[in-house]
């Protein structure tokens, strides 16, 4: 079973810029997660999807970050304009179902110089 | 925040019982310990959860205080590839949305 697919791995972008990261959940799971990990801490939730409607944003930083899930399969996450606090991993998760067992891609390192 | 209260750091002998603590002595009767692991530079992995009664999978142990306040986390003959950070996370699956809440965890280091 393929895991969940996350792109790009790293990116390096200086403060003010745009950047956007792609992930793709494992098939058939309804739901998806965006976690943000700071160097030396946990994973903290920033959205959660439930196939294409948005369940949980409360922790979004919604002046500077976006995320979407078209057609309820892909999803994007956008930072614009990007914060020198900003760098961090971006971790993507999916579930079956809500309550599921979590399944995480790699995570996208982000530095912001 | 993370309802649970975890050492920073343990070191394991490989080959030997790891065994992680947790505390999560304000958990509610609903609520579940579920476990996973971050290696480095990779996502968390669910290892195994429980609601009262101890559970055994093919990669750990865990087990519940019969109060429910505290649990262990065994891995039985840890490997140089259990080194990891090791996350204890209290959570109500059956209530609705209930995301992960993660703390800082426990950072095993299983040495040669």
């Amino acid at each position: 079973e393929a895991g969940v697919a996350q792109s790009p791995r790293y990116k390096i972008i200086e403060k003010r810029q745009s950047v956007a990261f792609w992930c793709n959940p494992i098939s058939g799971h309804a739901t998806l997660y965006w976690y943000q990990q700071i160097l030396g801490q946990g994973p903290k939730l920033l959205i959660q999807f439930q196939n294409n409607g948005v369940v949980d944003d409360s922790q979004l930083p919604k002046d500077r970050f976006s995320a979407e899930r078209l057609k309820g399969v892909d999803s994007t996450l956008k930072i614009q304009p990007a914060k020198l606090e900003d760098s961090a991993v971006y971790l993507c998760a999916s579930s079956f179902y809500s309550s599921g067992e979590q399944f995480f891609g790699p995570g996208t390192r982000l530095t912001v110089l | 925040d993370a309802k649970t209260t975890q050492p920073t750091s343990m070191d394991c002998a490989e080959g030997r019982a790891a065994n992680l603590p947790c505390n999560h002595s304000t958990i509610s009767g609903n609520e579940y310990v579920y476990w996973y692991r971050q290696i480095h530079s990779q996502g968390p992995q669910y290892i195994i959860h429980g609601l009262k009664n101890n559970e055994t999978n093919e990669m750990a142990s865990l087990i519940i205080t019969e109060d429910r306040k505290s649990s262990t986390l065994i891995l039985p003959h840890a490997t140089l590839r259990d080194t990891a950070v090791y996350y204890c996370i209290v959570r109500a699956p059956n209530s609705g949305n209930t995301p992960l809440v993660f703390g800082k965890g426990t950072r095993l280091s299983v040495i040669a």
